[in-house]
């Protein structure tokens, strides 16, 4: 089975901290997804990555920025969590058809 | 830009059925469907391309007309285990597509 793995479910970090939430998916995708989940919002596309070191901006990139230094692994960087970043993150890698989510990460900013 | 999904929420009884659309200001390339479940993360239900095809598993269907940048989900005699939330995703082709949802519909089956 294909998995994709966040390496927290629920995350408190304070106001000005630098952020990192790390996804690791097993199966040598192409294709990387960070999506942030708020209530009557959706799924909003915030950065994904398309190969190693390439990254696109989603709808909503403003205050955050990826690292994807291997492929199996992307990061999401908060570099100066604000408490309107508060959200439930996911976390998708893709080839060809389908795309495969991670559990999310909840993350508070206090 | 997010597709437009409608509508927001439906209820049902069990052996109805429903629709739920999903329409793109931007040319399309594919639609993909997902459903999620309380707590859960989003799973795939199937994508359809350029081409106008329609596709289905079980009671499940959807079809995809290109010209009007539309897609619609058609979910036939349903069952309790169809309750979640549904995503249509668009993709606009090439080698860097990012996949952009729209913001759900919330179905509740009830028995």
């Amino acid at each position: 089975d294909v998995k994709v793995t966040q390496s927290s479910r629920y995350l408190v970090k304070r106001t000005g901290e630098k952020v990192f939430l790390e996804c690791v998916q097993d199966m040598d995708h192409e294709n990387m997804f960070w999506y942030r989940q708020d209530p009557g919002l959706g799924l909003r596309l915030i950065y994904f990555s398309y190969d190693v070191k390439m990254k696109e901006k989603g709808d909503i990139p403003e205050g955050y920025s990826v690292s994807r230094e291997k492929k199996e692994r992307f990061s999401l960087i908060l570099e100066s969590a604000s408490t309107n970043q508060t959200s439930m993150y996911l976390c998708a890698s893709k080839r060809g058809t389908e795309a495969f989510f991670g559990q999310g990460t909840r993350l508070t900013v206090v | 830009q997010q597709p437009v999904q409608s509508p927001q929420a439906v209820i049902l009884r069990e052996g109805e059925d429903a629709v739920i659309n999903c329409s793109s200001s931007k040319a399309l390339y594919s639609v993909h469907w997902y459903r999620q479940k309380h707590g859960e993360a989003p799973v795939f239900l199937m994508i359809l391309l350029k081409g106008g095809e329609q596709k289905g598993h079980d009671k499940i269907s959807a079809s995809f007309n290109e010209k009007k940048q539309q897609s619609s989900l058609y979910l036939t005699a349903s069952q309790l285990s169809y309750s979640g939330t549904y995503f249509c995703g668009t993709g606009s082709g090439g080698g860097a597509d990012g996949l952009t949802f729209g913001k759900g519909t919330h179905l509740i089956i009830q028995p």
